[in-house]
């Protein structure tokens, strides 16, 4: 049973570009959520998405956004990246219980 | 960002020594989450506490809902050089459909030899 997974592992992009970055839930799980983590930081969370609708947000501007497929998969989209936009973004899904299982995450830095 | 708080910050400790570290918060949550993140790595789930005044153990690990339900602790017995990482504790806020969590600042625990 595959668990949550993330590409790509890393990426690097510079200042003004968009990246996307993609996530696949743990086998079952249908909502899917999105964190940042800045180094030396725990993690933010972004949004999260069920039924492919996003459903809640975190304190992020709206150059950040998402989709979330029939599948359950996921994408995280950034726009007009900024420096301060380089960290570790971790997806994670979470099953009826409440527990929230992570990826390994991607780490983008930008230039 | 809205993160709850850890303590201690970090910590280096012998082997085999016993580690406690705590996570509180002005809110109340109806889930406590305990992970432990190496360096590069997703965090991964050690403990999931539902009700105010659980105690819960994973191995050598036990962890507690606090009473008031703004806190939660997190033991470790025996360490060993592999417990080395960052814990986070997490709580949840919200019902399904428009939950999310809140994470703590995270405890470094570096072990000794």
């Amino acid at each position: 049973d595959a668990g949550v997974t993330q590409s790509p592992t890393h990426l690097i992009k510079t200042r003004g570009q968009q990246v996307t970055l993609r996530c696949s839930p743990k086998s079952g799980h249908d909502t899917v959520s999105w964190y940042q983590q800045a180094l030396g930081q725990g993690p933010q969370f972004i949004f999260q998405y069920y039924e492919e609708e996003e459903r809640q947000r975190g304190n992020f501007p709206d150059r950040f956004s998402g989709h979330q497929f029939p599948n359950y998969s996921s994408e995280l989209n950034v726009n007009a990246l900024l420096l301060g936009d380089s960290a570790l973004y971790l997806c994670a899904s979470r099953d009826l219980s409440d527990e929230q299982f992570f990826g390994p995450g991607t780490r983008l830095t930008v230039l | 960002g809205q993160q709850l708080n850890q303590s201690p910050q970090s910590m280096f400790i012998q082997e085999g020594e016993d580690v406690s570290m705590n996570c509180t918060s002005s809110s109340i949550f109806n889930t406590w989450l305990w992970y432990k993140q190496d360096p590069g790595e997703g965090p991964v789930l050690l403990i999931a506490l539902y009700k105010a005044g659980e105690l819960t153990s994973n191995g050598r690990l036990t962890a507690q809902f606090g009473t008031t339900r703004k806190d939660s602790f997190l033991n470790i017995s025996a360490s060993i050089p592999s417990d080395v990482g960052i814990y986070f504790c997490a709580g949840l806020l919200g019902a399904s459909g428009t939950y999310k969590y809140i994470f703590g600042t995270g405890t470094r625990l570096k072990v000794l030899a």
